[in-house]
């Protein structure tokens, strides 16, 4: 079975810096999706990024990025000139792929990010 | 577009009482989800609907029902609430198995006492 595992329960950040956000899966699955969810007091679940594990370039999206090492099982994000509106909780979450799909999501516990002024 | 729309986004029962969540989208997904949000677990899978007329369960399916509508909809039934069900539930849908992309609704927070 999959897991997914978010070590850092909470973190902070100085507005216009940069924070890195870990997250570490377990799979014997060869091809599958790595996806970062931010989730803001709203309760809103907005996709932040996507990675498909057969690209082995790393996805960018602004200011967000993601360091994809898929043979040490880490996908960790990276938020540059970190604003006040990424102060949200975020999740990492992986998705199988190939035809047992059922495009069920396994996320993880979740990292509470803070962005201070 | 509205999207995903969960109703309520608010409910508080007493032990025992039963009550249905419901869920509809707009973008004429195939795929619809029921996850439930608990403090320190992230979001963990209760049950889904791979297409119209197909359930399955999930990861944490005990004490629920589902019922998938028709396309749009999907709808997830306490029939006899417990403490243990206090969450916030998420609605998602997506175009199908393999998707780029999960919608979420803004959730329901429910609490029971």
């Amino acid at each position: 079975a999959q897991t997914v595992t978010q070590s850092q329960p909470e973190m902070s950040v100085q507005e216009a810096e940069t924070v890195t956000l870990s997250c570490t899966y377990d799979t014997s699955e060869n091809n599958y999706y790595l996806f970062w969810y931010k989730q803001p007091p709203s309760r809103q679940m907005i996709l932040v990024i996507r990675q498909e594990a057969y690209k082995q370039q790393n996805a960018t999206e602004n200011r967000f990025s993601v360091n994809f090492q898929k043979a040490a099982k880490s996908f960790s994000l990276k938020i540059s000139d970190s604003q006040l509106g990424d102060t949200a909780m975020y999740f990492c979450a992986f998705l199988r792929d190939g035809s047992s799909n059922t495009g069920k999501l396994i996320f993880g516990q979740g990292t509470t990010l803070q962005v201070k002024p | 577009n509205a999207g995903v729309t969960q109703t309520p986004k608010f409910q508080v029962l007493k032990t025992g009482q039963s009550m249905t969540l419901q869920c509809a989208q707009d973008m004429n997904h195939n795929s619809m989800y029921w996850y439930r949000q608990d403090p320190g677990m992230g979001l963990r899978l209760i049950y889904y609907s791979a297409s119209e007329g197909t359930t399955d369960k999930g990861e944490v399916p005990n004490g629920y029902n589902v019922s998938r509508l028709n396309k749009r909809e999907f709808s997830l039934r306490l029939e006899s609430a417990a403490p243990s069900q206090t969450s916030v539930y998420f609605c998602a849908s997506s175009e199908g198995p393999w998707y780029t992309e999960a919608f979420f609704g803004q959730g329901t927070r429910l609490t029971v006492v």
